[in-house]
């Protein structure tokens, strides 16, 4: 099965810098690698993803990137702000209508705090 | 904006007792997921539900958890006996798509079990 590994596991940076967060994954299968951010106590929100066929995407701060060939993706954070501290987690999925597991594995997530 | 709701979102059992946790779906999806996290750790997946049956679960999803589609709105997750590990978040999640990997999961705001 899939085994997706997130590093780091705690980031800290100062406001207005940037972060990235890094994940590889083991199943050359995988072709949908989306991204959620969990503030403390609540739900996992999906803020971006990005499919197999797409090298880089980016909405106004933040950018994934993925490279195939190495099996990693990142996420991109520019300008932090407070409030982007939440653990952020990434995931990859083989999102194929001709099989496979569709569901997402998890990495065990990067818990980013942002200071003012 | 469509919402996952779940209830309760807290509940507190004792050990060997049966709990039934109950989410409402975003009414036009079509596929539903059931989620753990433990304290601090990763999101897990335990099964997902589509077309009123199982259509994926983890080794999690042993014989003491159980799904069920009761009614058009409701999907719930029962666990016969719990245990101490079983105290977790418990996120139920819903998509219209799973396949094409087109949309990333909607979460609820998850259910906190605490098993004493």
């Amino acid at each position: 099965g899939e085994n997706v590994e997130q590093h780091p596991s705690t980031l800290s940076v100062q406001e207005g810098d940037s972060a990235v967060i890094k994940c590889t994954y083991s199943d050359s299968a995988s072709n949908y690698f989306p991204w959620y951010k969990q503030e403390l106590g609540k739900r996992p929100q999906l803020i971006i993803d990005i499919r197999s066929n797409v090298g880089e995407k980016k909405d106004q701060r933040i950018a994934v990137t993925l490279n195939k060939t190495a099996k990693h993706f990142s996420l991109h954070i520019t300008e932090t702000q407070p409030e982007d501290s939440a653990v952020y987690f990434c995931a990859a999925s083989e999102g194929s209508a001709s099989g496979g597991s569709y569901i997402p594995t998890f990495g065990r997530g990067t818990s980013l705090i942002v200071h003012p | 904006e469509p919402e996952v709701t779940q209830t309760p979102s807290h509940q507190v059992t004792q050990m060997g007792q049966e709990v039934i946790l109950r989410c409402v779906p975003i009414s036009n999806h079509l596929y539903f997921y059931w989620y753990r996290q433990i304290l601090g750790q990763k999101v897990e997946f335990l099964v997902s539900f589509y077309n009123n049956e199982i259509s994926e679960k983890s080794e999690i999803f042993d014989d003491q958890f159980s799904v069920e589609r009761p009614d058009g709105s409701n999907f719930t997750l029962k666990i016969r006996s719990t245990k101490l590990e079983d105290s977790a978040m418990y996120f139920c999640a819903s998509s219209e798509a799973p396949r094409t990997g087109l949309y990333g999961y909607t979460f609820g705001s998850g259910t906190r079990l605490t098993v004493v």
